[in-house]
């Protein structure tokens, strides 16, 4: 059972550049969503999903663009990297959406870096 | 919205002593609360949760949190720490008004040999 997996897990870009940072869950979980982490700030939400062809913005959704078109894949774009979008992205599902305290499985993470 | 304090981003102790990591939210509601870790490299694993059952929370690896309405707190502590526990760990409440999660900014635990 792989759980989320995320790739690549690290990737340099020129500013400008585009690229979509992969995300997949085998769990049949209905919630999926992008956090960014930077350091001494926690994590932010960028989108997240409740189920496939449903989308929605978190905290810091400028830049990012996401679809769902199938439960298991929910990837992230970024249409024209800039310096300010280096940071450590997390992809996390939940069965089900977040009330009654349903928890978050992350993956791994991906490192991004934009010069 | 609900949101959580994490007071000493880094938090030095010693193998065998003590570990205790605060936290504090704010939230209008009866709260879920949880804590995660993050061992280098890795994402965030669940250590417990709290959610208006017992305030004496158990979870993973020997850690445990108390609830504590009147303090608006929820510390997590661990009797005896181990080298293996050098992670950052995370506070959580969720938002009720959306059901988000709100994180707080984490403490950088090093653990001491």
């Amino acid at each position: 059972n792989a759980g989320v997996t995320q790739t690549p897990k690290f990737q340099v870009l020129k500013t400008g550049q585009s690229m979509t940072l992969q995300c997949a869950q085998d769990m049949n979980h209905e919630y999926m969503s992008w956090y960014r982490q930077d350091p001494g700030m926690g994590l932010r939400l960028i989108h997240y999903s409740v189920g496939a062809g449903i989308t929605d913005q978190g905290e810091v959704p400028n830049g990012y663009n996401v679809s769902r078109s199938t439960t298991e894949d929910f990837p992230l774009r970024l249409l024209s990297a800039a310096p300010s979008q280096t940071s450590v992205y997390f992809c996390a599902s939940s069965k089900g959406d977040l009330s009654g305290a349903n928890v978050l499985t992350f993956g791994a993470g991906s490192r991004l870096t934009v010069l | 919205a609900q949101s959580v304090t994490q007071l000493d981003s880094h938090v030095s102790v010693s193998e065998g002593t003590p570990v205790l990591l605060r936290c504090n939210y704010s939230s209008s509601y009866s709260p879920s609360l949880f804590w995660y870790v993050q061992h280098p490299n890795k994402g965030l694993q669940l250590l417990l949760k709290y959610t208006s059952a017992a305030t004496l929370v158990k979870g993973i690896n020997g850690f445990e949190a108390e609830f504590k309405k009147s303090e608006t707190s929820f510390h997590l502590t661990k009797p005896s720490a181990h080298m293996s526990d050098a992670a950052e760990y995370f506070c959580v409440v969720r938002n009720y008004g959306n059901n988000r999660l709100a994180f707080g900014k984490g403490n950088q635990v090093v653990v001491i040999p």
